[in-house]
């Protein structure tokens, strides 16, 4: 069975700041996604990057890039120039080609500083 | 788009009566899923369909649960009689067009107290 597993409960870090979100999911599938959501206080989910295990290339939107290490089965979320609004709950989610099921991560709480 | 329509937002209801959750999807998406979000078990996937099929329903925690999908646009969630343990938001997804697009896009979802 697929697992996802985010160790970091909490993070914290200043306004402008660069910080990194851990993820790492256990599969036995070649051909899968990987995605990050956000959940402000609103409580809206917000997809936030998507990575095929295909691409060697990790994606990157905006202030928002991912270190994926598939060998390591590692998905890991930086935030560069952190901003006040990025305050929320980051979910990493897993999704293999087979299925139609997505497979949460239990969240890292993010607080960003002024 | 508009993206993922839930209604309603809030829903406050007594213990023993009916509670219908509706949504409507993404124009184009053909999947749909409906999750329940609480601090205990997370986000728990509940049904979902596709092409207006249910396709798993393993996640509906008993009878009480029971979910339509009448046509492409619209979706119901339905729990008779509520209990005050169902209290939890509850989000409806939706995916497509077709199996290779995986991403999911979450509507707003629906707070819902049973007291």
């Amino acid at each position: 069975a697929q697992t996802v597993t985010q160790s970091q409960p909490e993070m914290s870090v200043q306004e402008a700041e660069t910080v990194t979100l851990s993820c790492t999911y256990d599969t036995s599938e070649s051909n899968y996604y990987l995605f990050w959501y956000k959940q402000p206080p609103s409580r809206q989910m917000i997809l936030v990057i998507r990575q095929e295990a295909y691409k060697q290339q990790n994606a990157t939107e905006n202030r928002f890039s991912v270190n994926f290490q598939k060998a390591a089965k590692s998905f890991s979320l930086k935030i560069s120039d952190s901003q006040l609004g990025d305050t929320a709950m980051y979910f990493c989610a897993f999704i293999s080609y087979n299925t139609d099921k997505l497979i949460f991560g239990t969240g890292t709480r993010l607080q960003v500083f002024p | 788009d508009a993206g993922v329509i839930q209604s309603p937002r809030h829903e406050v209801t007594e213990m023993g009566q009916e509670v219908t959750l509706r949504c409507k999807p993404i124009s184009g998406h053909d999947y749909l899923f409906w999750y329940r979000q609480t601090m205990m078990r997370g986000l728990e996937l509940l049904i979902y369909f596709n092409n207006n099929v249910p396709i798993d329903d393993s996640g509906m925690p008993e009878d009480r649960f029971s979910a339509k999908m009448p046509n492409a646009s619209f979706s119901t969630l339905k729990i008779q009689p509520s209990e005050p343990r169902d209290s939890a938001v509850y989000f409806c997804a939706s995916s497509g067009p077709g199996q290779w697009n995986k991403e999911q896009y979450f509507g707003p979802g629906t707070r819902l107290t049973v007291t």
